[in-house]
């Protein structure tokens, strides 16, 4: 059974551009959320999908969003990026909004030069 | 209160000995408390979880204690092995909201 899957594995922009992510869970997994890991701030929520429909966000400017399509995979975007969004960032994907435990991929390594 | 407070930052284990990271939660409203371990480089991977309705669980060497009055759980790693050494986060949820709430993490390190 394949993990989730994230694309690209390795990202460099520039300061001001704009980035999307993608994220493909595992077959029959519903629920889809994605997080941003930084050696400072650890592993912070951004926003979770399900069903296409956000059911949750985290603590993050608008900058950031996602969507999810009807097949499961989901995108995040991230406009005007900052120096400070470098980061790792991570989706997991659960069956049913995390009754039943969450599956991380191995994550987007974007930099922001 | 959606913070969860781990503990030690780093640990240094003997191989063949016991890890123990510890845990702390304000929410009393987290119904969903697992571990994960990480590899540099990887995502995170569940470890084990528990729920508040049970006070100990246990998968091969690896164990959850959990004590709901003092808003505390913790993982122990019996007989660590120099493969153990990874970061270890321990994590809650709500159920019914769909995101963890992250610890901090502890970077374990186990000497041969």
């Amino acid at each position: 059974k394949a993990g989730v899957t994230q694309t690209p594995r390795y990202l460099i922009k520039t300061r001001g551009q704009q980035v999307t992510l993608s994220c493909s869970p595992i077959s029959g997994h519903r629920s889809v959320s994605w997080y941003q890991q930084t050696p400072g701030q650890g592993l912070q929520f951004l926003f979770e999908y399900f069903s296409e429909t956000q059911r949750n966000k985290g603590n993050f400017p608008g900058r950031f969003s996602g969507r999810q399509f009807s097949n499961s995979r989901s995108e995040m975007n991230v406009s005007t990026l900052e120096l400070g969004d470098s980061a790792l960032y991570l989706c997991a994907s659960s069956p049913d909004r995390g009754r039943f435990g969450y599956t991380f991929g191995s994550g987007t390594r974007l930099t922001v030069v | 209160q959606q913070q969860v407070k781990q503990s030690p930052q780093s640990l240094i284990v003997q191989k063949g000995g016991i890890s123990i990271i510890n845990c702390a939660y304000e929410n009393t409203a987290f119904d969903y408390f697992p571990w994960y371990q990480q590899f540099p480089g990887k995502g995170p991977a569940l470890l084990i979880a528990i729920r508040p309705d049970v006070s100990e669980k246990k998968e091969g060497r690896f164990t959850i204690s959990f004590n709901k009055s003092a808003k505390q759980f913790s993982l122990h790693i019996m007989d660590s092995q120099p493969g153990d050494s990874a970061t270890y986060f321990c994590a809650a949820s709500i159920g019914s909201q769909g995101n963890l709430i992250f610890g901090k993490g502890t970077k374990l390190s186990v000497k041969p």
